[in-house]
């Protein structure tokens, strides 16, 4: 089976321009996740969605930053205007989830960005 | 505020020897732990986890020990293998809502 999907896997951008990262999550899971990798803060959430609507985007680090689920299959996370310091890793998550969401996420390989 | 933290951003250990990872966590309302490992370049993959109503869970190589008085968790791996080297993550939830990761910890096993 496939695992969660995630496009581009690399992308090096000029600081100003728009990122659009996609994630398709695996089939079935109700629950989907965009986290961001950094040195020094780990891996924080920035935005789940539960049945393609979303959930909690406290995570979000400005108005730069936008998520949208249009369907069970399918996320993007942009960011408009991109800066150097969102360069880092993105993953996105996806998992079932039939009440709270403690139940075990599984990850993409990740987006790695960087802007210069 | 990281509300779990992995203070050791990097262990080494000799092949066959016990690897011991720690985490720390502040809210007391965790009821659910995890642990991630993570190869370069690829997502982080479930280990193993515990539920705050125990206080350690095995499987085969793998244990993770939960003390909740002292907010602590760690992840020992016995015998340490070379493919055992990667980053791991812990990560804790409180009542079925968000995972709070730590930092990771990178685990070097030297042949």
């Amino acid at each position: 089976d496939a695992g969660v999907i995630q496009s581009p896997r690399h992308e090096v951008t000029e600081m100003g321009q728009e990122v659009t990262l996609r994630c398709k999550p695996i089939s079935g899971h109700n629950s989907l996740f965009w986290y961001r990798q950094t040195m020094m803060r780990g891996l924080e959430l920035l935005i789940y969605f539960n049945n393609n609507v979303p959930i909690d985007d406290s995570g979000m680090p400005e108005d730069r930053f936008s998520a949208k689920m249009p369907n069970a299959s399918f996320s993007t996370l942009k960011i408009q205007p991109s800066e150097p310091r969102d360069s880092a890793v993105y993953f996105c998550a996806s998992s079932y989830t039939s009440g709270g969401l403690g139940e075990t996420q599984y990850f993409g390989p990740g987006t790695r960005l960087l802007v210069l | 505020d990281q509300q779990v933290k992995q203070n050791s951003p990097s262990l080494s250990v000799q092949e066959g020897r016990i690897s011991i990872l720690n985490c720390d966590y502040t809210n007391s309302m965790f009821d659910y732990f995890l642990w991630y490992k993570k190869y370069p370049a690829e997502g982080p993959t479930f280990l193993i986890s515990i539920s705050s109503i125990k206080d350690k869970n095995e499987d085969g190589r793998f244990t993770v020990f939960l003390n909740k008085s002292a907010k602590h968790l760690s992840l020992h791996i016995v015998p340490s293998q070379p493919g055992d080297s990667a980053v791991y993550f812990c990560a804790a939830s409180a009542l079925g809502n968000q995972f709070y990761f730590g930092t990771g910890t990178s685990l070097t096993v030297i042949p």
